[in-house]
């Protein structure tokens, strides 16, 4: 089976940086996705590790360690059109599903 | 190039009543999974189809089932309807030639069922 875990939620200042983790012990790992999704629609896709280190995407940079089963995914330079719920997802090994966490709400503050 | 689509939007339903969700894949993709997304909790898969076959299934009870037409659009149909079946429901398509290096899947805007 697969255990994700991240922050229930997040407050951070316009223009800041926020880090969010997540952990994972999965029963296989094909890949790690982090999707933003805003009140109301659909996950939309962020990022992707498959392997360790970082990965840069503008203001969004996912890391990952597959030795830890860790992630986070730090939003740079936030702005209010940030806030929103970020989801961790792994794919198993039989790379057909994703496995999210509960998603973290992260809110921006002027 | 059309996103992922899924009808209805909103749908109110009574226990014990039978519903059916449908989804348009993004074009170029073959694979559809489904995902049920309780209030304040992360998707949870249902099942993945590819190529009109079921290619692998979550935690859900037989009343959840699924069809793949071969133009790759599903149907998601959840019978004997119960209380706690009120969620997001979310489309997501997947695979195709060249474009996707990640296979990552694209969400629909999802389909909010009540149930009474």
């Amino acid at each position: 089976g697969q255990n994700i875990d991240q922050p229930t939620e997040m407050t951070a200042t316009e223009g800041a940086i926020v880090q969010i983790n997540c952990t994972y012990q999965t029963s296989g790992f094909n890949g790690l996705f982090w999707y933003q999704q805003h009140a109301g629609e659909a996950p939309t896709f962020l990022s992707y590790n498959v392997l360790d280190g970082l990965e840069e995407k503008g203001r969004f940079s996912s890391f990952l360690s597959r030795s830890k089963g860790y992630s986070y995914l730090l939003l740079k330079e936030l702005q209010m059109k940030d806030s929103a719920s970020y989801l961790c997802a792994v794919r198993g090994s039989n790379d057909y599903k994703l496995s999210f966490g509960a998603g973290t709400t992260v809110t921006v503050r002027a | 190039e059309t996103g992922v689509t899924q009808s209805p939007t909103h749908l109110i339903k009574t226990r014990g009543q039978q519903v059916t969700l449908r989804c348009s894949s993004q074009s170029g993709h073959n694979t559809v999974s489904w995902y049920q997304q309780a209030l304040g909790q992360g998707p949870q898969f249902i099942f993945q189809y590819y190529r009109e076959e079921e290619n692998g299934r979550g935690n859900f009870p037989p009343r959840f089932s699924g069809l793949q037409f071969p133009n790759y659009s599903s149907e998601l149909n959840v019978n004997a309807l119960e209380l706690d079946d009120s969620a997001l429901y979310l489309c997501a398509s997947s695979g195709g030639q060249g474009t996707f290096v990640h296979n990552e899947q694209f969400f629909g805007p999802g389909t909010r069922l009540t149930v009474l």
